[in-house]
């Protein structure tokens, strides 16, 4: 079966720090990846994405992640946090080529210290 | 439109009443999604619609009914709540390996 695991429940950062959000993934096949942001009472929205094509993706917001098959991993980061960027962020993969089934990782809330 | 909508965004139920919740897209995605999510976890999916037909079912509580009228609208019937019930209700709709497309919620409460 295909999962995600996020390392840190709750990481901390002060403005203008690196973000540096961890994901690994179970999979025994080529799995779609994504990142989503969740903010307080509100829906998610994906950041970014990866279906097999260049291992660095670009989203949206400044955030990036690097898809890396040897360590099974798709860390999320971004260069320099912003206050805005407090939120709740999850990892997830898709179970099957259609990605019409997406399981979520548990999440890891961001918090940014001025 | 590139929105999932979905009504009402806050429902306070009995655990006798009937009610409904509502979703709908216009964006021509074939696949729609309900989830659940409880405070500080992660969504957790109860049902998905692709081609307006039930694809899976996550062995929800009867007490959930979901029905898709149409590819644009997705919705949950509610009947005989419990107050665990009590979460954030998710829809989403997606196209081929895209991702999906989240709405921002109804949150429920059961009293």
């Amino acid at each position: 079966a295909q999962s995600v695991t996020q390392l840190g429940s709750h990481v901390s950062v002060s403005e203008g720090a690196l973000v540096l959000l961890r994901c690994n993934y179970s999979s025994s096949v080529p799995p779609y990846l994504f990142w989503y942001v969740q903010y307080p009472n509100q829906g998610l929205q994906l950041l970014l994405k990866y279906t097999s094509a260049a291992t660095l993706v670009k989203g949206i917001n400044g955030f990036e992640a690097e898809f890396k098959k040897s360590e099974t991993s798709f860390h999320l980061t971004k260069p320099s946090a912003h206050m805005s960027d407090a939120a709740e962020y999850f990892c997830a993969v898709s179970v099957d080529s259609s990605a019409s089934k997406i399981i979520f990782g548990s999440g890891t809330r961001l918090s940014i210290r001025p | 439109d590139t929105e999932v909508t979905q009504t009402p965004k806050h429902l306070v139920m009995g655990m006798t009443n009937k009610k409904s919740l509502k979703c709908e897209q216009h964006m021509g995605h074939r696949a729609m999604y309900w989830y659940k999510q409880k405070a500080k976890k992660p969504p957790e999916l109860m049902f998905v619609y692709s081609y307006e037909k039930l694809s899976i079912n996550e062995s929800v509580p009867s007490r959930f009914s979901p029905e898709c009228p149409n590819s644009s609208l997705l919705n949950l019937h509610l009947h005989a709540l419990q107050p665990e019930d009590s979460a954030l209700y998710l829809c989403a709709s997606s196209q081929g390996s895209g991702g999906y497309t989240f709405g921002s919620g109804t949150r429920l409460t059961v009293v």
